[in-house]
């Protein structure tokens, strides 16, 4: 099983139309979780960071799950400039390491 | 507001060639890595420093070198450039252990391609 994954896609989904994703995580010991949006060819930006109790950023709301261990991004009133791949990626404690696994992202393809 | 800076953006070598990548960030940061990146995969954490001086192993750490002299500066190396390691490299500073909860900050990237 992979350290973290996440369904590829793509989500092909209307302008205005509310999409999820979800990312889960092989380890328990993991601390931290963010999700990343990247587009073509360019770097990964921080969308938001994933907090225990969930966290909201204007149209985008993140959530953990523990006890299932995964992650979910929940994007409402979707923008064609939403178009991009999100990356999950999780930081695993270890003993002296400090090891951020990214998924292999899921593509979302907003359409007009 | 630089951030992470990469240099250079795009470089072509040929089998053998060395060459460095560098990374500069202007946040203070104590971490920074370098990974790359190539189609249908994940990034893939090369090397990693914790701070100044101090550089060590990721996943995937063959055929690269580091070296953190100074503190906003992180230099990844290849000694012998292989057709293999024709990627998008990424560096980022930022993050630190999983309880601090503080994410990384990536440059924009250089395209490497090795003939």
């Amino acid at each position: 099983r992979k350290e973290v994954e996440q369904d590829p896609g793509p989500f092909n989904v209307p302008e205005g139309a509310t999409v999820a994703f979800n990312c889960t995580y092989s380890n328990s010991a993991s601390q931290s979780f963010f999700w990343y949006r990247q587009d073509c060819r360019k770097e990964p930006k921080l969308l938001m960071s994933v907090y225990s109790s969930g966290n909201e950023d204007g149209r985008f709301t993140a959530q953990l799950n523990r006890a299932s261990q995964y992650i979910s991004l929940l994007i409402r009133d979707s923008k064609l400039s939403d178009s991009a791949t999100y990356l999950c990626v999780v930081n695993m404690v270890g003993s002296g390491t400090y090891k951020y696994i990214f998924g292999t992202g899921t593509r979302l393809k907003v359409l007009a | 507001n630089a951030g992470v800076t990469q240099t250079p953006k795009f470089r072509v070598l040929k089998t053998g060639q060395s060459m460095t990548l560098l990374c500069a960030q202007d946040m203070n940061h104590e971490y920074m890595y370098w990974y790359r990146q190539d189609p249908g995969m994940g990034l893939r954490l090369i090397h990693y420093s914790v701070g100044e001086g101090t550089t060590a192993k990721g996943e995937v750490p063959d055929g690269y070198n580091v070296s953190r002299l100074k503190k906003q500066n992180f230099l990844l190396g290849l000694e012998s450039a292989a057709p293999s390691q024709t990627s998008v490299y990424f560096c980022a500073s930022g993050g630190g252990t999983g309880f601090s909860n503080q994410p990384q900050h990536f440059g924009d990237g250089t395209r490497l391609s090795i003939l």
